[in-house]
């Protein structure tokens, strides 16, 4: 198993450009999660999804959005990029009965310039 | 409102030290706890949970952490660190929210092991 995977792993915007972040998991896994990790703020949930076509907005859903048309993928799209987008973006994914125990992909680290 | 705290943003120690990492928690529900850990450049991984029974529990590499109730506490220990240990380190709570449960994170605590 992979388990969680990212693409790209780097990536530098300029202002206004638009990018998708790819997120695969191959555990079968029910729930998917979009985090952004900022220095010495933790994580915060961006949006998350407990099933292929269902998705719901986190703590910090806005300038981004997400679909979610199979179990494995889970896309994260960041329109109109700005500054404040730039941050390190973690996918998680977990399953029922696992008390929310996430598994996290590598991360996709973002710079908005 | 539901919260995580975790009290010390750098720790500095010095090898074969004792570590204790404090985190705690603000939830009325029946708690599910975490400590995750980012080593420099990598993906976080789970060091170690508490979901119900002995507070207290084992993790990997040598890890342990304490459930106290009557403190709302889930502090992480460990009897002799190594400069591997050298890491971010993270405290999260299982927490229901409106109709689904979400993780509700620390704000990290860096762990810095001087060799």
């Amino acid at each position: 198993n992979a388990g969680v995977t990212q693409t790209p792993k780097f990536r530098i915007l300029k202002i206004g450009q638009s990018m998708t972040l790819q997120c695969t998991q191959d555990m079968n896994h029910n729930y998917m999660y979009w985090y952004r990790q900022d220095p010495g703020m933790g994580l915060k949930l961006i949006y998350y999804s407990v099933g292929a076509g269902i998705t719901d907005k986190g703590e910090v859903p806005n300038g981004y959005n997400v679909s979610r048309s199979t179990t494995e993928d889970f896309p994260l799209r960041l329109e109109l990029a700005a500054p404040s987008q730039t941050s390190v973006y973690f996918c998680a994914s977990s399953y029922p009965g696992s008390h929310n125990e996430q598994f996290f992909g590598p991360g996709t680290r973002l710079t908005v310039l | 409102a539901q919260s995580v705290s975790q009290h010390n943003h750098h720790v500095i120690l010095s090898e074969a030290a004792s570590l204790e990492l404090g985190c705690n928690y603000s939830y009325g529900g029946t708690v599910n706890l975490f400590w995750y850990v980012q080593y420099p450049g990598q993906h976080l991984q789970l060091l170690l949970k508490y979901f119900s029974g002995d507070p207290l529990v084992k993790g990997i590499k040598g890890f342990e952490a304490e459930f106290i109730k009557s403190k709302f506490s889930f502090n992480l220990r460990k009897p002799s660190v190594q400069w591997s240990d050298t890491a971010e380190y993270f405290c999260a709570v299982n927490a229901r929210k409106d109709s689904n449960y979400q993780l509700i994170w620390g704000a990290g605590t860096k762990l810095i092991i001087k060799p």
